[in-house]
């Protein structure tokens, strides 16, 4: 099994809504990342994780909130968004830390209004 | 500081055209260059990739080549086909900047028939 699992694929929120994007991975992957992909841009890192802690935040605001409740999920936390925010959210997971050569999910497509 | 640039496009083809999407860098250190792919609506898949000096990353009839002299990781293909249409991202990784890969822009390809 080589995927990284999305879910939902879209989702569509207003700003007072809170929700949750899911990621899962069944590769014995122990770094987790979050990437924010707008149109036409290359994925922005947010957040990774590496045996289930917290390792780097790339100064993402606090209306993002990341949670590794085990090796294998990982999930977003989003309350309180802007439609700034709206984008494809992507996970992916890689060996270890430091390994670039990371599988990435198929992604969700967040739409604030 | 490190960074990536490659032709932004959009470059259009006819099928079996040969493609080179050209791809330089700048780094401070000894990086490990990246291909990815991303179909339309899909998230990124890793392409090929090349760790040292004159290797030879291949997948699916995509090549590219590292060379330190002149900074450079080109994607050629010899024959494009239309399932070739995607945007594809350069990308370098290094061990000091531990998890951060560093993403060119992004070249759209589009593959007529």
């Amino acid at each position: 099994d080589t995927e990284v699992t999305q879910t939902p694929k879209h989702l569509v929120m207003g700003m007072t809504n809170k929700k949750s994007l899911k990621c899962e991975q069944h590769m014995g992957h122990r770094a987790m990342y979050w990437y924010k992909q707008k149109a036409k841009k290359p994925p922005e890192l947010m957040f990774v994780y590496s045996y289930e802690k917290l390792s780097i935040n790339e100064s993402v605001p606090s209306r993002f909130s990341p949670e590794c409740p085990n090796s294998s999920l990982l999930n977003l936390h989003l309350h309180a968004l802007q439609p700034e925010d709206s984008a494809l959210y992507l996970c992916a997971s890689s060996q270890d830390r430091g390994f670039a050569w990371a599988f990435f999910g198929q992604g969700t497509r967040l739409t604030v209004v | 500081g490190n960074s990536v640039t490659q032709m932004e496009g959009p470059v259009t083809l006819s099928e079996e055209a040969f493609l080179t999407i050209n791809c330089t860098y700048t780094a401070t250190g000894y990086p490990s260059l990246f291909w990815y792919v991303q179909y339309p609506g899909e998230g990124l898949q890793l392409l090929l990739k090349a760790t040292k000096a004159d290797d030879k990353g291949s997948n699916k009839g995509f090549e590219a080549t590292y060379r330190k002299e002149t900074t450079s990781f080109h994607l050629e293909k010899g024959s494009v086909q239309v399932s070739d249409s995607a945007v594809y991202f350069c990308a370098l990784f290094l061990k000091t900047s531990y998890d951060k890969v560093i993403f060119g822009p992004g070249t759209s390809l589009s593959v007529i028939p």
